[in-house]
C-alpha cells in the first residue's frame, strides 16, 4: 500500500498562501491522491483529489509533481478557520482510506 | 458534496449496555460505507468496511461480536457497540461512498461520542 510522509505542523498567516506538502513515493499508477482536513472534534471534511493532472476546487489547488511521488496542497487564501489537520491520503484496497497523523495546520492573526 | 449523517452526535451508556450509532447517507445511494474510530488526539483508525447487503469486512484486531455492523440499505448503516465498557468510549465516525469507482469520493459523518460510565 502506497504511504504517505506529511510535516506534523506548519503555520500560515491569515490571509496568506499555505502551502502544504505531502510524499507518496510508492504510489500506484491507478491511486488517487485524495485530501481531506478535520477540525477538532468533527469528522474529516473532503478537499479535493487528483490522479495525474493539477486540480483546482472552490477550496483549495492540488498539485502533482509529473512522477506523481509527491503533491502540493494550496489554499490561496487562508483564514482563522482553516485552521485543522489535513490529510494526504493515497487511495488503496480499491477505494478504503487510510488515515497517517496528517499536518496541523495553525492559521495565526 | 454529499451529506453523510451520523446519529446520535453524543451518547452516554452504561457499562454493560449496548449503543446503536446510526449512519445515513442523505443524497446519494451508499454501496459502501465505512467505520472508523478515533481517539484524542490520534488519527482515525478503520474498523470495518460495510457493503449493502452483505456481511462487514473487519480490519484486524477489531472484534466483529462486539461491534455490530449492518448495512441494510443503501441510505443506511449501523454500529452497535455490543456490552459497552469504559474503553470503548471514543469518536466513531462513519464515511460513505457511491458505486466502486476509486475516483469517487468518500465522504464523512460529523462523528458520534460515546461515553461509557
Amino acid at each position: 500500500d502506497a504511504k504517505t510522509t506529511q510535516p506534523p505542523s506548519m503555520d500560515c498567516a491569515e490571509g496568506r498562501a499555505a502551502n502544504l506538502p505531502c510524499n507518496h513515493s510508492t504510489i500506484s499508477g491507478n491511486e488517487y491522491v485524495y485530501w481531506y482536513r478535520q477540525i477538532h472534534s468533527q469528522g474529516p471534511q473532503y478537499i479535493i483529489h487528483g490522479l495525474k493532472n493539477n486540480e483546482t476546487n472552490e477550496m483549495a489547488s492540488l498539485i502533482i509533481t509529473e512522477d506523481r511521488k509527491s503533491s502540493t496542497l494550496i489554499l490561496p487564501h487562508a483564514t482563522l478557520r482553516d485552521t485543522a489537520v489535513y490529510y494526504c491520503i493515497v487511495r488503496v484496497n480499491n477505494y478504503k482510506l487510510t488515515f497517517g497523523k496528517g499536518t496541523l495546520l495553525t492559521v495565526n492573526p | 458534496g454529499a451529506v453523510v449523517s451520523q446519529h446520535p452526535s453524543r451518547v452516554i451508556c452504561k457499562s454493560g449496555t449496548s449503543v446503536k450509532i446510526e449512519c445515513r447517507s442523505l443524497d446519494f445511494q451508499a454501496t459502501t460505507m465505512f467505520w472508523y474510530r478515533q481517539f484524542p488526539k490520534k488519527s482515525l483508525m478503520l474498523m470495518a468496511t460495510s457493503n449493502e447487503g452483505s456481511k462487514a469486512t473487519y480490519e484486524q484486531g477489531v472484534e466483529k461480536d462486539k461491534f455490530l455492523i449492518n448495512h441494510a440499505s443503501l441510505t443506511l448503516s449501523t454500529l452497535t457497540v455490543t456490552s459497552a465498557h469504559p474503553e470503548d468510549s471514543s469518536f466513531y465516525i462513519c464515511s460513505a461512498i457511491e458505486g466502486r469507482n476509486s475516483g469517487n469520493t468518500i465522504y464523512f459523518g460529523e462523528g458520534s461520542w460515546l461515553t461509557v460510565v
